[in-house]
């Protein structure tokens, strides 16, 4: 399997711009979460899915900040308009279901991050 | 909702010497605590976990205990090496329910000196 998969690896754009993050999880996981990372901050859950449905978004920040998954391969997170606080690593991961979930085995895997600099 | 602590948020140590790093959590039903490494610009990658149904795990030089009762968990890193070197998290979440999300803690950033 080639893990989650995110891109772009790297945005730059200005503020006030759309942005989209996108990832693809490991198939076979039916659940995705984007956290985002930042000095100050450390990795905050931004949201997480279940089986498609968003299940708890409550680390959202604000209204600008939306996430769907509108099928088992695929999740976008987007950000309308964009602000420089906004920059920072947005990873995305994904979880085994829970009655596979061996012992020992990773339960959340990481994808490589999208680094996001707000101008 | 959960809130994991950890400390120290920076560690220096000698090549050699040991490390540890401690985590505390506030919600008595988190029953998984992973700790993951991250390498300069690189993902968050697992290197031990535990369940509450024990109090110690070992993996050669990495080591994690449990103090349910407390609501504490530690990293024990012996003989560090250079590569040792990179930002640990602690997390904590209840592993088999519903929830499937992790907490996690603000990072501690370990350097090993040669």
């Amino acid at each position: 399997d080639a893990g989650v998969i995110q891109s772009p690896r790297h945005e730059v754009t200005e503020m006030g711009q759309e942005v989209t993050l996108r990832c693809k999880p490991i198939s076979g996981h039916d659940y995705l979460f984007w956290y985002r990372q930042t000095m100050m901050r450390g990795l905050e859950l931004l949201i997480y899915f279940n089986n498609n449905v968003p299940i708890d978004d409550s680390g959202m920040p604000e209204d600008r900040f939306s996430a769907k998954m509108p099928n088992a391969s695929f999740s976008t997170l987007k950000i309308q308009p964009s602000e420089p606080r906004d920059s920072a690593v947005y990873f995305c991961a994904s979880s085994p279901p829970v009655g596979k979930r061996a012992p020992g085995a990773n339960v959340l895997t990481f994808g490589a991050g999208s680094r996001l600099t707000v101008l | 909702g959960e809130n994991v602590e950890q400390h120290p948020s920076t560690l220096s140590v000698q090549e050699g010497d040991s490390a540890v790093i401690k985590c505390t959590y506030s919600d008595s039903a988190s029953n998984y605590f992973p700790w993951y490494k991250q390498e300069l610009g690189k993902r968050p990658q697992l290197i031990i976990d535990i369940r509450s149904n024990v109090g110690e795990k070992k993996d050669q030089r990495i080591a994690v205990t449990l103090n349910k009762t407390a609501k504490h968990f530690s990293l024990h890193i012996t003989e560090t090496q250079p590569e040792d070197s990179a930002v640990y998290f602690c997390a904590a979440s209840i592993y088999g329910g519903s929830q499937g999300n992790l907490i996690f803690g603000k990072g501690t950033k370990l350097s090993v000196k040669p």
